[in-house]
């Protein structure tokens, strides 16, 4: 059974920088995919924020590619997602998704 | 990069009745990166329909997907009370970017 989880921090400051990692188990994250990131503000729609592959190789949203960076831990068969500068518009929930397959969700909410 | 615009906002419906969901690429999309998700409150988006119209492992054959170029519909036959939720229309043509589509609701009437 694919699983994927997401962990990191519900609560960061404005100015700070957002840490997640989205552990993958039932399924080895060196297939051929990209391996993804995705954020949903509270009642709001969809928003993609980036991909990375098992080699490492990154493409992110336009709007947040000053602000992101991804990595890949092919040991632990683990990506992660550090969002810096963060603001009250960066409150979402932050899935993890790739190969059709979707972790729960982490709600991270900025506040002081 | 691409737009996806999902028609309507919003689909007020009876159980048993047929929806039919349209999702306008901005320039075409390759069929085979064309899916379609369903979400319900406080869950996770879950892949209904991946390239234009294969069904994903389990989804009834209820739902079914086509289109090609810039348009694409996702039609619900017989509408079940566990299928009024929120659908997402997800383009990774320009792979490996993804797009969504900003969400039809489909609401009991």
């Amino acid at each position: 059974q694919v699983q994927l989880q997401e962990s990191g921090p519900g609560l960061v400051k404005p100015s700070e920088t957002l840490s997640l990692t989205c552990v993958v188990s039932g399924y080895s994250i060196t297939s051929d995919y990209y391996w993804g990131w995705v954020r949903q503000p509270p009642g709001k729609g969809l928003e993609w924020i980036g991909n990375i592959n098992h080699s490492g190789n990154t493409y992110y949203n336009s709007s947040l590619k000053s602000r992101v960076t991804m990595s890949v831990d092919t040991s632990r068969n683990q990506f992660s997602l550090k969002l810096t500068s963060v603001t009250a518009s960066d409150t979402a929930v932050y899935y993890c998704a790739g190969a059709g397959y979707w972790g729960r969700g982490a709600l991270v909410t900025v506040s002081s | 990069e691409i737009v996806l615009t999902q028609s309507p906002g919003t689909l007020s419906l009876s159980p048993g009745e047929r929806a039919t969901l349209s999702c306008r690429a901005s320039q075409s999309v390759s069929s085979r990166y064309l899916a379609w998700y369903q979400q319900k409150p406080g869950q996770a988006p879950r892949l209904l329909i991946y390239g234009v119209s294969s069904r994903a492992t389990g989804i009834p054959d209820r739902f079914s997907g086509s289109g090609s170029g810039t348009d694409f519909t996702l039609t619900i036959n017989r509408l079940e009370p566990e299928d009024f939720a929120v659908y997402y229309c997800q383009q990774s043509s320009t792979s490996p970017t993804w797009t969504f589509g900003q969400g039809t609701k489909v609401e009991i009437k």
